[in-house]
């Protein structure tokens, strides 16, 4: 089972909106609503961003926000902000385990 | 708030078996509609799910690491616990131990939350 595929980077300038894509296989992202998003810090633990494509936890700024279309999910960071800089890592039920799990390789998001 | 906190040895030696404990503290792991999970992340790598836990034991390993996995879990004390046997220099990692929630009854799939993370290595 192959990772997920993400941009190694993404960048924005200050308030602009950015978006990262994650693209899995009919196996995982395309067969299930499902799809997680992490952000990760660097040194630090991941943090849950986005659950099941679209639900954002309490706590999370609502500049965040996902989406799913087939095989590709995406996150959307608007109104970015310096604190948005960090690692992003999806992640996607997948088929080919029971409660099986396959994560992206990560994208850098830089603000410029 | 539930916090999880790695723990066990940061230097694992080539061939031998690594062994983490991930300490559970401020609500039960026997709790219905939860599992526990572990996830590595070798250096300047992406993330890799490990395997699966739930309360009464039932466990679901990610295939590529199946044959050298065992997690298990003591409700007495509140823990979960990872063995990966048979180590190579492959194996160092930051390993994490995450919450997740029971997608076959909840229909929600998520990992949070997340223990800080242990790093291990492996070296002779």
């Amino acid at each position: 089972q192959s990772a997920l595929t993400q941009p190694a980077s993404v960048s924005g300038s200050l308030g602009q909106s950015i978006t990262i894509s994650c693209t899995g296989t009919s196996n995982d992202v395309g067969s299930y609503n499902y799809v997680s998003w992490y952000q990760q810090r660097p040194g630090k633990a991941p943090k849950l961003m986005i659950y099941d494509v679209i639900n954002r936890p309490s706590g999370v700024s609502n500049r965040f926000s996902g989406s799913k279309s087939g095989n590709t999910a995406s996150l959307t960071i608007s109104g970015l902000q310096a604190e948005d800089e960090a690692d992003y890592y999806c992640s996607s039920y997948t088929a080919y385990s029971t409660l099986g799990e396959v994560f992206g390789a990560g994208t850098k998001v830089t603000v410029l | 708030q539930l916090q999880l906190q790695e723990s066990g040895p940061g230097l694992v030696k080539p061939s031998e078996t690594l062994s983490l404990t991930c300490s559970v503290s401020g609500g039960s792991i026997s709790i219905s509609g939860y599992y526990w999970g572990w996830i590595r992340q070798p250096p300047e790598k992406g993330l890799q799910w490990i395997g699966t836990i739930s309360y009464s034991g039932k466990t679901y390993y990610n295939s590529s690491l199946k044959s050298r996995v065992t997690i298990s879990v003591d409700t007495t004390k509140n823990q979960v616990s990872l063995k990966l046997s048979s180590v190579t220099a492959a194996d160092t990692a930051v390993y994490y131990c995450a919450r997740r929630s029971d997608v076959l009854t909840a229909f929600s799939n998520r990992f949070d939350p997340w223990g800080q993370g242990t790093l291990v290595t492996v070296s002779s």
